[in-house]
């Protein structure tokens, strides 16, 4: 990936666990954003974080971002058979306003 | 609500054919954004316009070209297709040029060259 990495790359967990997945990246960015994409389709917007937040939260979700550290969070509570998919990390860089993704995480939900 | 509409959903094209993506962006919404994800890779930027100029470029090959019409709609022309043009084209749209606005996903394209 031309921005990031994520980590982990695939994760496995029983229905009803958290699942935490992380994004760092490599230059000063205005926003970073949080996709889904099921198996080959759409990306689904999920969550923006701006570069001056640390934290925020939609439904379930909750969504970290440390900028010293250039990286960032996503953590789903009470996960369902569901919120199986794949689901990336994108920045915006300073300047620009293109979407650079990361790898992205391969989540699976066991029921 | 109206989404984005890509247009055709599937397309099967040979070697060193020629291909034509459509995307039609939500209603009054004026920018478009073009990226291919590979087979098991990320989405990579390749090409976004603004009131129908081209406002940045990423990693688009010499044989594709793009452009914004005057209802707003886009086209991605590809020729001489490669084996490795084979992948998703997603087009995105939003309004303006903020870096805060929510680009907006169509279901993509899936091009396969055989």
């Amino acid at each position: 990936s031309q921005q990031g990495e994520e980590d982990p790359q695939a994760l496995s967990i029983q229905e009803g666990e958290n699942a935490t997945m992380n994004c760092s990246y490599k230059t000063s960015i205005n926003n970073l954003q949080w996709y889904r994409q099921n198996s080959g389709r759409g990306l689904v917007h999920l969550i923006l974080i701006r570069s001056n937040e640390r934290e925020k939260h939609s439904g379930r979700l909750r969504v970290t971002l440390d900028t010293s550290k250039k990286s960032s969070s996503l953590l789903i509570t009470a996960s369902r058979a569901a919120d199986t998919a794949s689901y990336f990390c994108a920045t915006v860089i300073q300047g620009a306003q293109k979407l650079v993704f990361g790898q992205g995480t391969r989540l699976t939900i066991n029921p | 609500a109206a989404g984005v509409i890509q247009s055709p959903r599937h397309l099967i094209k040979e070697k060193r054919e020629t291909a034509t993506l459509k995307c039609y962006p939500i209603p009054r919404h004026d920018t478009v954004y073009w990226y291919q994800q590979g087979p098991g890779q990320d989405p990579q930027f390749l090409i976004s316009f603004y009131e129908k100029m081209q406002s940045d470029k990423g990693s688009i090959p010499d044989r594709f070209s793009a452009q914004q019409f005057s209802d707003y709609h886009s086209e991605l022309n590809m020729s001489s297709l490669e084996l490795g043009d084979s992948a998703l084209y997603f087009c995105a749209s939003t309004t303006g040029v903020s870096s805060y606005n929510e680009q907006f996903f169509g279901p993509g394209t899936r091009l396969t060259v055989l």
